[in-house]
């Protein structure tokens, strides 16, 4: 079965400073991979993807994440926090069963930044 | 284009009783999954259409049904509500197979008293 896991329930930072948000998967076959941001109250929101065209993904609002195959990571940096960016993070990778693909999700990362 | 949408977008249920769930997705988008976000289990997947076919279901009880129309709206049904059932469950729609991205709506907010 596959599964993700994400490092650290809740990280705090300061604003301006690096967000590296850990993420690791158990995959027998390629994956595809994402984040998806979730603020309060909403859904959630793609950040990005990988899909094997690169190791090192960009995303939305100066998120990046890299793809390291021998580790099985795909950890999420910004190199700079900005307040809007508190919320709660989640890798997810997509596998197929029974015909289709479905998610399965990390825990989340709760991320707060500090002004 | 507009996004995934979810009606409503909070709920109150007692328990016992039975609820349906409205997901309209992307235009042009097939594929639509149902997740049910709670506080202890976090984001499990419930089920998939495609064609107004399930084709995916995840580890839930009966209780929790769903169906596609023609025209890709979908909706999810649970019955005999219970306590634990109170959870945000978010729909996602994807061009058709997914491993292409999922997008997700809103989410309807459930709580059962």
């Amino acid at each position: 079965a596959q599964s993700v896991t994400q490092l650290g329930s809740h990280v705090s930072v300061s604003e301006g400073a690096l967000v590296l948000l850990r993420c690791n998967y158990s995959s027998s076959v390629p994956p595809y991979l994402f984040w998806y941001v979730q603020y309060p109250n909403q859904g959630l929101q793609l950040l990005l993807k990988y899909t094997s065209a690169a190791t090192l993904v960009k995303g939305i609002n100066g998120f990046e994440a890299e793809f390291k195959k021998s580790e099985t990571s795909f950890h999420l940096t910004k190199p700079s926090a900005h307040m809007s960016d508190a919320a709660e993070y989640f890798c997810a990778v997509s596998h197929s069963g029974a015909g289709s693909y479905q998610l399965t999700f990390g825990k989340g990362t709760k991320l707060s930044v500090i002004p | 284009k507009a996004g995934v949408t979810q009606t409503p977008r909070y709920l109150i249920k007692t328990r016992g009783q039975q609820v349906t769930l409205s997901c309209s997705p992307i235009s042009g988008h097939r594929s639509v999954s149902w997740y049910q976000q709670t506080p202890g289990q976090g984001l499990q997947f419930l089920f998939e259409y495609f064609s107004e076919t399930q084709r995916n279901k995840g580890n839930f009880p009966g209780r929790f049904s769903g169906r596609q129309f023609s025209n890709s709206r979908s909706e999810m049904n649970v019955s005999t509500l219970e306590l634990g059932d109170s959870a945000l469950y978010l729909c996602a729609s994807s061009p058709d197979r997914g491993g292409e991205t999922q997008y997700f709506g809103p989410g309807t907010r459930l709580l059962v008293l």
